[in-house]
């Protein structure tokens, strides 16, 4: 069975920093892109960052360009999302997400692990 | 960027009931648009991909259709366990996906 357990979500004062993890198991980790897609409170979902199964190829979206970098370890079976100069409007659960294409980037993601929170208030 | 927008907003339906959402994008896409099943407090549910195509293990009830700019999500038959969120989203561009806001089914 494939799992996404996402860690790292914590309150955390604007501008400062926190690094989120997402543990897969039950599939070639490494053999898939992988994506975080964060959700408000009561609101919609947002793409937020992909990479794809080499790392070769990364995608932000401009709400976070320049702030938030994603990585992955493929030996570790782990990603990583890095968020720096967090702002109030950053507030979340944070999702990551398994992309259905071996070895290549399809943007369609199953499944999703069952999310993180991170709250960013003074 | 690409924009995504769902119509209705919100729906209200009752049992057996068959039902239509859809999605346009600011651009053509042409068929790269997936669907997603979101439940109170749970992660999104892949539901059809590249238009129209059934992810394994969900019911025949759900299709999908349209290409371009214009898409489509019919429920036929509603069960209760339908009444969700469901959103729409392009994979036209992988490194800028985007979603649509959103629509809420409620029972009628």
């Amino acid at each position: 069975e494939v799992q996404l357990v996402e860690s790292g979500g914590d309150l955390v004062q604007p501008g400062r920093s926190l690094r989120l993890s997402c543990v897969a198991s039950g599939f070639t980790f490494g053999d898939f892109a992988m994506h975080w897609v964060r959700q408000s409170p009561g609101k919609g979902l947002e793409w937020v960052s992909g990479i794809s199964w080499n790392s070769g190829s990364v995608g932000y979206a401009d709400s976070v360009k320049g702030r938030f970098t994603i990585s992955r370890d493929n030996a570790k079976n782990s990603l990583y999302l890095q968020m720096n100069s967090l702002r109030a409007e950053d507030t979340a659960f944070y999702y990551c997400a398994k992309d259905i294409g071996q070895l290549i980037m399809t943007g369609w993601f199953d499944p999703w692990g069952q999310g993180t929170l991170v709250t960013v208030s003074s | 960027d690409i924009q995504m927008t769902q119509s209705p907003s919100s729906l209200s339906a009752s049992i057996g009931d068959s039902v239509t959402i859809t999605c346009r994008a600011s651009q053509n896409i042409n068929r790269f648009l997936n669907w997603y099943q979101q439940k109170p407090g749970k992660a999104p549910k892949l539901l059809i991909y590249a238009a129209s195509s059934l992810q394994s293990g969900v019911p025949s009830r759900f299709s999908g259709g349209g290409s371009g700019t214009d898409f489509t999500l019919t429920i036929s038959s509603l069960q209760p366990e339908d009444f969700a969120t469901y959103y729409c989203q392009q994979s036209f561009s992988t490194r800028m996906c985007s979603f649509g806001q959103g629509t809420k089914l409620e029972i009628k």
